[in-house]
């Protein structure tokens, strides 16, 4: 069965510092991954996905992602980190039947210093 | 172009009662998924929806329903409903739910189980 482990529950980094949130997902075959992320009192918001060819990935705000085969892992990075980026963030692949399922981590919650 | 929208945004029940929640996807999109949020339990996919038929579902009980319209409005329906039903529901769309296709996720309704 599919399933998503962000391994990180929370994270402080300081206003500036560069960023990474680890997402390891288990899927049979080559998978649609996500990255969405969430502010407080608000729905989902999506950063990047991927579903084939260049494995770096770029999305909005600077959020960047890479796709390792080998490793399982579809990592979310940001060279520097502003205050306004503190939320939390979710790793999703598509479900099996491949129809409007998402299978979600368990969130990574950001907190920025100043 | 309008977002997905969800009414209400909060509600507060009691146990043993019923809710419906409706959900209106982006306009042009005919499929629409719900989740449930919860602290203890994450993102769970509850079902999608596409052409009025339910084509994927999550593993929650029989109380949890749905449906679909012919302009693609969802509803949720929780039947008999237990404390811990308290969760965010969130509902997203896509143009046909299949593969990468990005879901557009709603602010949700809050749902308070008293």
């Amino acid at each position: 069965a599919q399933s998503v482990t962000q391994p990180d529950i929370h994270i402080t980094v300081s206003e500036g510092a560069s960023l990474e949130l680890r997402c390891n997902y288990s899927y049979g075959a080559t998978p649609y991954l996500f990255w969405y992320v969430q502010s407080p009192g608000q729905g989902l918001q999506l950063l990047l996905k991927y579903f084939s060819g260049d494995t770096l990935v770029q999305g909005i705000k600077g959020f960047e992602a890479e796709f390792k085969r080998s490793q399982s892992s579809f990592n979310l990075r940001k060279p520097s980190v502003h205050w306004s980026d503190a939320a939390e963030y979710f790793c999703a692949v598509v479900g099996s039947g491949n129809t409007g399922k998402l299978i979600f981590g368990q969130g990574t919650t950001l907190q920025v210093k100043p | 172009k309008a977002g997905v929208t969800q009414t209400p945004r909060y509600l507060i029940k009691t146990r043993g009662q019923q809710v419906t929640l409706s959900c209106s996807p982006i306009s042009g999109h005919r499929s629409v998924s719900w989740y449930q949020q919860t602290p203890g339990q994450g993102l769970q996919f509850l079902f999608e929806y596409f052409s009025e038929t339910q084509r994927n579902k999550g593993n929650f009980p029989g109380r949890f329903s749905g449906r679909q319209f012919s302009n693609s409005r969802s509803e949720m329906n929780v039947s008999t409903l237990e404390l811990g039903d308290s969760a965010l529901y969130l509902c997203a769309s896509s143009l046909a739910g299949t593969g990468g296709e990005t879901q557009y996720f709603g602010p949700g309704t809050r749902l308070l189980v008293l």
